[in-house]
């Protein structure tokens, strides 16, 4: 069953500690990004990665890093030096740069 | 860079009428437009796109028109169900090379 899974759903972290969100996909894409919803502001792009081993700072990169070891994964870190953290994060994937994307169920950040 | 407003954040309708939803972009340049449907709980789905060398495109009760002059497209919804509840962005694509969407609307279909 082909798709994007993103995990863990839920996350719950103390403020100064790192996280890692996990993104993979079986799709065969080559493209990949993670975007931060927040309500009232959209889908902001944190990340994008074109083709493996390549990555590029969206529009809200501050905080966050990411690597694109292989094709399938593209994990986001969300370090302790992002302000304002608590968020639902996206993880999506598109055929080839800029087409349709698809996207992963998401997760939810809680910073306490 | 590229600004994309979209309007109106929220919209109520009653079942069988018409829903539009305008979205105003800044860079001349963006050639790609698409719509993505966020169903309560879920992720966001593509719906209905169009590119610049197109003025109108239709799916069934789905429309999308593009003025380029203007810099603003437009979702067009006719006859909704209460299915179509859902929040919609509309996005484009900027100078930096990447899609920016806009803040979203939240459509209410009343039964």
């Amino acid at each position: 069953d082909g798709g994007i899974t993103q995990s863990p759903k839920y996350l719950f972290r103390k403020e100064g500690q790192n996280v890692t969100l996990s993104c993979e996909q079986n799709l065969n894409h080559d493209a990949m990004y993670w975007y931060r919803q927040d309500p009232g502001q959209g889908l902001r792009l944190i990340y994008y990665s074109q083709i493996v081993n390549d990555f590029q700072k969206g529009d809200i990169a501050e905080g966050y890093s990411v690597s694109r070891e292989k094709k399938e994964s593209f994990p986001l870190t969300v370090t302790s030096a992002q302000k304002n953290p608590t968020a639902f994060y996206l993880c999506a994937s598109s055929i080839k740069f800029l087409g349709e994307l698809f996207f992963g169920e998401g997760s939810r950040l809680t910073v306490l | 860079g590229e600004n994309v407003e979209q309007h109106p954040s929220t919209l109520s309708v009653q079942e069988g009428d018409s829903a539009v939803i305008k979205c105003t972009y800044s860079d001349s340049a963006s050639n790609y437009f698409p719509w993505y449907k966020q169903e309560l709980g879920k992720r966001p789905q593509l719906i209905i796109d169009i590119r610049s060398n197109v003025g109108e495109k239709k799916d069934q009760r789905i429309a999308v028109t593009l003025n380029k002059t203007a810099k603003h497209f437009s979702l067009h919804i006719t006859e909704t169900q209460p299915e179509d509840s859902a929040v919609y962005f509309c996005a484009a694509v900027t100078t930096e090379g990447f899609m920016r969407f806009g803040a979203g609307t939240r459509l209410t279909v009343k039964p």
